[in-house]
């Protein structure tokens, strides 16, 4: 299955500012998933990043917030904007293989967002 | 829109048998999986299965599947420490992304 690497791993940042999370995939895939974990919760999709396009973003998340690139099948970031501390979560990066269902996706290892 | 519940917590003494049971709403899933998140760390993939099947053994783990029900369980024979996890039931939704479940946070006492 493909490798992820993601970054940072975590960080503590200033309310107002901007973080951008970078996941790095070793092989081309087709989908690009950005989930949100929040303190003691289940996962919530942010959006599906796709190749060339603007991103394809879930109820509740909007792109001037949550601002994602994807240049090319192996690569993505998300920015989360404007922090407020009620963006402290677990941000992860989901990879969905060329193979599909039914062998699940690969998941980061995540970054773990800490806002002052 | 498909919904997946799961009890959040069970504590079991190392070397018993854990088990984690899920229910979901989506009749239609063709998979259905169980993810395992170590503290620190992303999700992995621990096991799935297919619709059609009631039941999957693999190793330590075993998955029962009852469709009539939309109950999943994943049953951890032999339970050690390194089980210590939160695991999540999670079915496929619209876009090939996934509906997850609360998560069980699975504590092994010695």
């Amino acid at each position: 299955s493909a490798v992820i690497s993601q970054k940072p791993s975590r960080d503590i940042c200033q309310r107002g500012t901007s973080l951008t999370i970078q996941c790095q995939v070793d092989s081309q895939v087709t989908m690009m998933f950005w989930y949100r974990q929040q303190p003691g919760q289940s996962l919530t999709l942010i959006a599906t990043a796709n190749q060339g396009s603007e991103a394809t973003y879930e109820s509740g998340f909007v792109i001037d917030k949550f601002p994602i690139s994807r240049p090319n099948l192996t690569f993505s970031t998300l920015t989360v904007s404007n922090m407020s501390p009620e963006d402290s979560s677990i941000y992860l990066c989901s990879v969905g293989e060329d193979r599909g269902l039914p062998y699940g996706y690969t998941f980061g290892s995540g970054t773990r967002l800490t806002v002052v | 829109g498909e919904d997946v519940e799961q009890s959040l917590f069970l504590s079991v003494r190392e070397g018993d048998s854990s088990v984690i049971n899920c229910t979901y709403t989506d009749s239609s899933s063709t998979y259905l999986y169980w993810y395992k998140q170590e503290p620190g760390a992303g999700l992995q993939l621990l096991t799935y299965i297919f619709s059609n099947m009631d039941m999957k053994q693999d190793q330590r783990l075993t998955v029962l599947l009852n469709k009539k029900d939309k109950h999943l369980s994943l049953r951890i024979a032999d339970t050690q420490t390194g089980d210590s996890a939160i695991y999540f039931c999670a079915e496929p939704s619209y876009g090939q992304n996934f509906v997850f479940g609360p998560g069980t946070r699975l504590s092994v006492l010695p």
